[in-house]
């Protein structure tokens, strides 16, 4: 199972929106819906941001968004805040395989 | 209250064995798909494995297939992760992570992704 690519680092400046992308196969991220992303502040358990491509879970704040076209999934964060300074990782079910994490993305808010 | 506490994390050689434990609490892991997740220091996530609610589909990432076993104990709340051969690659923080249900009008359905993770038990492989 080969990581998801995405990019190493995305920055923006307080209150600007950020892409993050995610980018994988026809086996993985454009077999299905079941992409998912994560958050993950320094030395802390990795946080569910958004399931099933677009979902958010009951707390997380709405300036969360998540897309797919094809084999490519997003994450969109807008009016980016200095709390959002953190890895993100976009995850994949492989159907009878698995799992499969991607590169990982530091964010930075400048 | 969902909590997922896993144990058994420790130093040990190359070639030794280790068993991981994750305590799960405040639901039923019966009707759960359960995996383990690994970070190595300073590196991304690393999915190591999964088992069905039904212990019907377990599933292994290749870098540990053959190597490592996961089981779970419904009655006693607990998911385990039996690790052989150890090699210094796997040195990392192991997470047990519960999956969450999707749903829809016909009800809920297996959505294959980690909606409660466990704090994490450091495991180094090292002489």
């Amino acid at each position: 199972q080969s990581a998801l690519t995405q990019p190493a680092s995305v920055s923006g400046s307080p209150g600007q929106s950020i892409t993050i992308s995610c980018t994988g196969t026809s086996s993985d991220v454009g077999g299905h819906d079941y992409v998912s992303w994560y958050q993950q502040h320094p030395g802390k358990v990795p946080k569910l941001m958004i399931y099933e491509v677009s979902n958010r879970p009951s707390g997380v704040s709405n300036r969360f968004s998540g897309s797919k076209s094809e084999n490519t999934a997003s994450l969109t964060i807008s009016g980016l805040q200095a709390e959002d300074e953190a890895d993100y990782y976009c995850s994949s079910f492989i159907t009878n395989r698995g799992f499969v994490f991607g590169t990982g993305t530091k964010v930075t808010v400048l | 209250e969902v909590q997922l506490v896993e144990s058994g994390g420790r130093l040990v050689n190359p070639g030794g064995s280790l068993r991981l434990s994750c305590a799960a609490s405040g639901f039923t892991l019966t009707n759960y798909n359960l995996n383990w997740v690994r970070q190595a220091p300073g590196k991304g996530l690393e999915w190591v494995s999964f088992i069905s609610s039904s212990r019907r589909y377990i599933y292994y990432a290749d870098s540990v297939k053959g190597r490592f076993t996961i089981s779970r104990d419904d009655a006693k709340n607990y998911l385990y992760l039996q690790m052989d051969s150890l090699r210094a690659e796997d040195t990392a923080v192991y997470y047990c992570a519960r999956e969450g249900f999707g749903e829809d009008s016909s009800g809920y359905y297996y959505a294959y992704y980690f909606d409660y993770w466990g704090q994490g038990t450091p495991v180094t492989v090292s002489s």
